[in-house]
């Protein structure tokens, strides 16, 4: 299995433009997480599917983020319009659950930078 | 709420041990642990379940103490390999994670 891909690996964008993030999770998991990375913030949660179906969104930060799943073996994180103060790194990450959780995969990551 | 980590930072000569805290305000279903290594994604190394199961690594150790909402990760003999952040991530029901705020780990030969 090629794990979880996630592009572009690397955005620069303009202050107020749409930027959107895509990830192909592990085939066979169920679960997909949306995480972002600063150093001030740590590893934050924004969004959580189960089954494609968004289960806790209470992490995204504003209506400015949205996420969806179309089927299982895609997602998207869209910003519109994009702030200098969503420069991050964003990870897709993936898992299953069969009987009990189990670790979560994640995706090389996408460094955006909102200038 | 987000778990806490101890210590932020530890530096350790190849071959000593380093034991990694995390605890938590809330009861908890599981316990995950993940090492980062700089400018790479973190990568699984083991989860606890309430009721005593572990999956993960097989060089590496960690303890949950449920009554305490606590964890710990033991490493044991260490090797440069090892250098990087370790987060736990606790999930007080299903799998859904909130991470710590990482431990740096540096071993030096």
């Amino acid at each position: 299995d090629a794990g979880v891909i996630q592009s572009p690996r690397h955005e620069v964008t303009e202050m107020g433009q749409e930027v959107t993030l895509r990830c192909k999770p592990i085939s066979g998991h169920n679960s997909l997480f949306w995480y972002r990375q600063t150093m001030m913030r740590g590893l934050e949660l924004l969004i959580y599917f189960n089954n494609n179906v968004p289960i806790d969104d209470s992490g995204m930060p504003e209506d400015r983020f949205s996420a969806k799943m179309p089927n299982a073996s895609f997602s998207t994180l869209k910003i519109q319009p994009s702030e200098p103060r969503d420069s991050a790194v964003y990870f897709c990450a993936s898992s299953s659950w069969n009987r009990g959780p189990y670790g979560y995969t994640f995706g090389s990551g996408t460094r955006l930078t909102v200038v | 709420q987000q778990p806490v980590q101890s210590p932020q930072a530890v530096i350790l000569r190849e071959g000593e041990d380093a034991v990694i805290n995390c605890s938590s305000s809330k009861a908890l279903y599981s316990v995950h642990w993940y090492r980062q290594k700089h400018g790479e994604a973190p990568v699984f190394l083991m989860i606890l379940l309430k009721g005593g199961e572990q999956k993960g690594h097989e060089k590496i150790s960690a303890s949950f103490n449920e009554k305490k909402q606590q964890s710990s990760l033991y490493l044991t003999a260490s090797q440069l390999s090892y250098s990087g952040t370790y987060f736990c991530g606790t999930a007080n029901a299903g799998n859904m994670l909130t991470f710590g705020g990482g431990t740096r780990l540096m071993v030096k030969p």
